[in-house]
């Protein structure tokens, strides 16, 4: 059982290219999130989905795009990087079968933009 | 507006001691979720507990404890005699019912020396 899948786990874009960061899970999750975890600021809420067709944006959306096209697969999308965008980014699922139930995450992805 | 926060950004003991990380939150629902999540150096996001608004008892997990009062609105994390493999960065978390948005706190890292 592979969870939540990220790819890749490192990437250095120059400013202002553009890049997707994959995310896929395979437990049938419907509620999926993206984070970013920058020094001293612990892991911001970028984007959330709570199932296809159906996105919000969280915390720290601006620079950001997401989509949710099917179940499994919810794509982070940088149209311009910037170099504050360097961060280490996560990708979390969770069931809606209960209430806020806990989240799985990604082993990361290690994004500079120099 | 949900919020957590974690005061102490970093704490050194000695093996075996007791250490209690805090972890204080605001909202404005009567219903919601707390949680903790450990960051090993490795760097995956591993789950330890989640915690309902209406169940105010403790619990304990092995050399893990955890202490909620809804009264100081805290929800705060003990391990009993560390060792050196507890040395991480933990996060609290809280999700309000129905907003599917998970808040997390700025992490404290927690190094055990042998």
């Amino acid at each position: 059982n592979a969870g939540v899948t990220q790819t890749p786990k490192f990437q250095v874009l120059k400013t202002g290219q553009s890049m997707t960061l994959q995310c896929a899970q395979d437990m049938n999750h419907e509620y999926m999130s993206w984070y970013r975890q920058d020094p001293g600021m612990g892991l911001r809420l970028i984007h959330y989905s709570v199932g296809a067709g159906i996105t919000d944006q969280g915390e720290v959306p601006n620079g950001y795009n997401v989509s949710r096209s099917t179940t499994e697969d919810f794509p982070l999308r940088l149209l311009s990087a910037a170099p504050s965008q360097t961060s280490v980014y996560f990708c979390a699922s969770s069931s809606k079968r209960f209430l806020n139930e806990k989240l799985f995450f990604g082993s990361g992805t290690q994004l500079s933009v120099l | 507006a949900q919020k957590v926060t974690q005061a102490q950004t970093e704490i050194s003991v000695v093996e075996k001691e007791d250490v209690t990380l805090d972890c204080v939150y605001e909202t404005r629902d009567t219903t919601y979720y707390l949680f903790w999540y450990k960051q090993p150096p490795s760097g995956e996001l591993v789950f330890l507990i989640r915690r309902n608004s209406f169940d105010e008892q403790n619990e304990i997990s092995g050399r893990y404890s955890w202490n909620f009062q809804k009264s100081t609105s805290s929800f705060n994390f003990t391990i009993t005699a560390s060792q050196v493999v507890d040395s991480a960065v933990y996060f609290c978390a809280l999700s309000e019912v129905g907003t599917y948005k998970y808040i997390f706190g700025t992490g404290t890292r927690l190094k055990v020396l042998a």
